[in-house]
């Protein structure tokens, strides 16, 4: 079975880090493009940060610079490392597979339940 | 980046309704559309993906459609445990981007 267990949020103050951490089982990570998405209270769906099978990574430009999205193969285990963190980052993490291993294309049909991280002073 | 514009942006349905959902892009995106469901406190559920293919485990009520910039999601008859947030994405380009949501209330 598939799951994805987000770990790591919490209150953090700005310009502060953070990381947040994604273990995955059912599947292997090396082999899929696994990417985080982030919720705002109340709002909509952002896409963050992507890791592509072959390692390369992108992110959206308003993280870009900020946060660097990694996985350790070994322990199916994917992060996001958060650094510089403003009030607009405040959301809910959650990290997703592909539902084709290579391929942004099918969409993401598994999702963690999602990290809350609150940037407030 | 690709914009991507639902309409409406809420609804009140009763159960047994035919309910619509549509969704532009602000250029083509062939059939690299996918629509997801979310609930109050849950992670979003991948409902259809590239258009108009089922997702496996999702009920036939559900259908989607469209291609290039306009695409539809139709729920056949609407359900009590359908009354939720629905959001289409474009995978056709990165960012991946979101539709604004469509929340679907109860009449």
């Amino acid at each position: 079975e598939v799951q994805l267990v987000e770990t790591g949020g919490g209150l953090i103050q700005p310009g502060g880090s953070l990381r947040l951490s994604c273990a995955a089982s059912g599947f292997t990570v090396s082999t899929n493009y696994m990417t985080w998405v982030r919720q705002a209270p109340g709002k909509g769906l952002e896409w963050v940060a992507v890791v592509y099978s072959g390692g390369n990574t992108e992110y959206a430009a308003s993280v870009r610079g900020r946060f660097t999205i990694s996985r350790d193969n070994s322990k199916d285990t994917v992060y996001l490392q958060m650094n510089s963190l403003r009030d607009e980052d405040t959301a809910v993490y959650h990290c997703a597979k592909t539902r084709d291993p290579r391929s942004f294309k099918g969409g993401w049909d598994y999702w963690g339940q999602g990290t809350l991280v609150t940037v407030s002073s | 980046d690709i914009q991507m514009t639902q309409s409406p942006s809420s609804l009140s349905a009763s159960v047994g309704d035919r309910v619509t959902v549509t969704c532009r892009a602000s250029q083509t995106i062939r059939n690299y559309l996918n629509w997801y469901q979310q609930k109050p406190g849950k992670a979003p559920n991948l409902l259809i993906y590239a258009a108009s293919n089922l997702q496996s485990g999702v009920p036939s009520r559900f259908s989607g459609s469209g291609s290039g910039t306009d695409f539809t999601l139709t729920i056949s008859s609407l359900q009590p445990e359908d009354f939720a947030t629905y959001y289409c994405q474009q995978s056709y380009s990165t960012p991946p981007t979101f539709g604004q949501g469509t929340k679907v209330e109860i009449k």
